[in-house]
């Protein structure tokens, strides 16, 4: 199975609301990523776990919160976002976070904030 | 950091043509793949190529690592190639982390 899942496929949400994305792999993966990608750009590094441990985060706001929960599991808690948030946000994970690792990306969550 | 220069920007085609994308790094990689994002925003892997040549069905990729590039082939195309086609490496030096170039956007008419 080389399948990354992601829910919701879509989110509209209010800047005081908070609301989580999920990302669950069976890949048997090590290291999980959160990228953000807006419309004609390519994807932004966010998060990357490597064994359940926040590895990497690219100064992403705090209004953005990553948690992984297991190796399986990846979610992003969203709180008080503001307009500008509203992107395609894409989770991926490899086999482990080492040199010449090969990535796997789910569909995605397009994200709406008004 | 290390440079991605993917060219064309844009490509227009008529279904049934060929064509060749071509990614352009500034240093050395450990990594290279290709992806083709969908219209519905799905990034789908096409090749781990860090350097030699694959094939996959009407796809094919080659890297030339001490020249610093790569080039994906699309033979015959079809309507269903169109989207975004993007090249990401890791440079060499234990960064592991990916940069993206800015994509080629193919469009193939029927």
């Amino acid at each position: 199975d080389t399948e990354v899942t992601q829910t919701p496929k879509h989110l509209v949400m209010g800047m005081t609301n908070k609301k989580s994305l999920k990302c669950e792999q069976h890949m048997g993966h090590r290291a999980m990523y959160w990228y953000k990608q807006k419309a004609k750009k390519p994807p932004e590094l966010m998060f990357v776990y490597s064994y359940e441990k926040l590895s990497i985060n690219e100064s992403v706001p705090s209004r953005f919160s990553p948690e992984c929960p297991n190796s399986s599991l990846l979610n992003l808690h969203l709180h008080a976002l503001q307009p500008e948030d509203s992107a395609l946000y894409l989770c991926a994970s490899s086999p482990v976070v080492l040199a010449g690792d090969e990535q796997y990306f789910g569909p995605g969550t397009r994200l709406t904030v008004t | 950091g290390i440079q991605v220069e993917q060219s064309p920007p844009d490509l227009i085609l008529q279904e049934g043509a060929n064509s060749t994308l071509r990614c352009n790094f500034s240093d050395s990689v450990n990594n290279l793949q290709w992806f083709h994002q969908n219209p519905w925003g799905q990034l789908i892997n096409l090749f781990y190529i860090p350097s030699g040549t694959k094939q996959n069905g009407r796809l094919s990729a080659t890297t030339v690592a001490t020249e610093r590039y790569s080039l994906l082939y699309i033979s015959s195309s079809q309507t269903t190639d169109s989207g975004v086609y993007f090249c990401a490496v890791e440079a060499s030096g234990g960064s592991y982390i990916p940069t993206f170039g800015r994509g080629t956007s193919l469009i193939v008419h029927p």
